[in-house]
């Protein structure tokens, strides 16, 4: 059974930078095909696909982010980090990972999700 | 960037009766496209990818059509518990999601 779960901040200050742990079991990242993306929401609005990182390390990210993300991960810990420098006001949003297979373009599953406020 | 439009926004339907929800993609994503259900305080779970298989566990009230730009989900009689949030996801290049639709007890 795969399982994966969120952990960070609940509350960050704008222009600080966020840091995201997605920890997961069921499954190896060093297992070829495999990946791990991260999905926002922020309350109330659509699902926004932020970054994605696949077991050779190669790396995706949303255009419209690409500058402020970074996703990394760490096989032995069965953890991948996802970090988002100058935070704002706006990027208020619950937070998921989401399991993903390269040859397969849906999420599934998912986390349950990490709210993250953003205010000072 | 492919842009996904859901209609309507929300969706009243009696329990038992059918509902039809509708994605629309800005340009073909052939049948690279998936469902997903989303209830209050959880978080999305797949339904329906390729357009029209349904994920393991699925029940065969739900289905999806369509192919190209536009793609349909059909759930063909609501229980209780299918009165959720309702996002297409389209992967053909990268991966955007659509806004939305409720479908709520009328």
């Amino acid at each position: 059974q795969i399982t994966l779960k969120e952990s960070g901040p609940t509350l960050v200050k704008p222009t600080q930078t966020l840091t995201l742990t997605c920890t997961f079991s069921g499954f190896s990242l060093s297992t070829s095909g495999v990946g791990v993306g991260w999905i926002r929401q922020p309350p109330g609005k659509a699902l926004e696909w932020l970054a994605l990182i696949y077991w050779d390390d190669d790396k995706r990210y949303s255009p419209s982010l690409k500058s402020r993300l970074t996703i990394t991960k760490d096989t032995s810990k069965n953890q991948v980090v996802l970090t988002m420098t100058n935070m704002d006001p706006v990027d208020t949003a619950t937070y998921y990972c989401a399991h993903k297979l390269l040859y397969q373009g849906w999420f599934d599953p998912w986390g349950q999700g990490t709210l993250v406020t953003v205010s000072s | 960037e492919i842009v996904m439009t859901q209609s309507p926004a929300t969706l009243s339907v009696s329990p038992g009766e059918r509902a039809t929800l509708s994605c629309r993609a800005s340009q073909s994503v052939s049948s690279n496209l998936a469902w997903y259900q989303q209830k209050p305080g959880q978080a999305p779970r797949l339904l329906i990818y390729g357009a029209s298989t349904r994920a393991t566990g699925i029940p065969a009230r739900f289905s999806g059509s369509g192919s190209g730009t536009e793609f349909t989900l059909t759930i063909s009689s609501l229980q209780s518990e299918d009165f959720a949030v309702y996002y297409c996801q389209q992967y053909n290049n990268w991966w955007t999601f659509g806004q939305g639709t409720k479908v709520e007890i009328k």
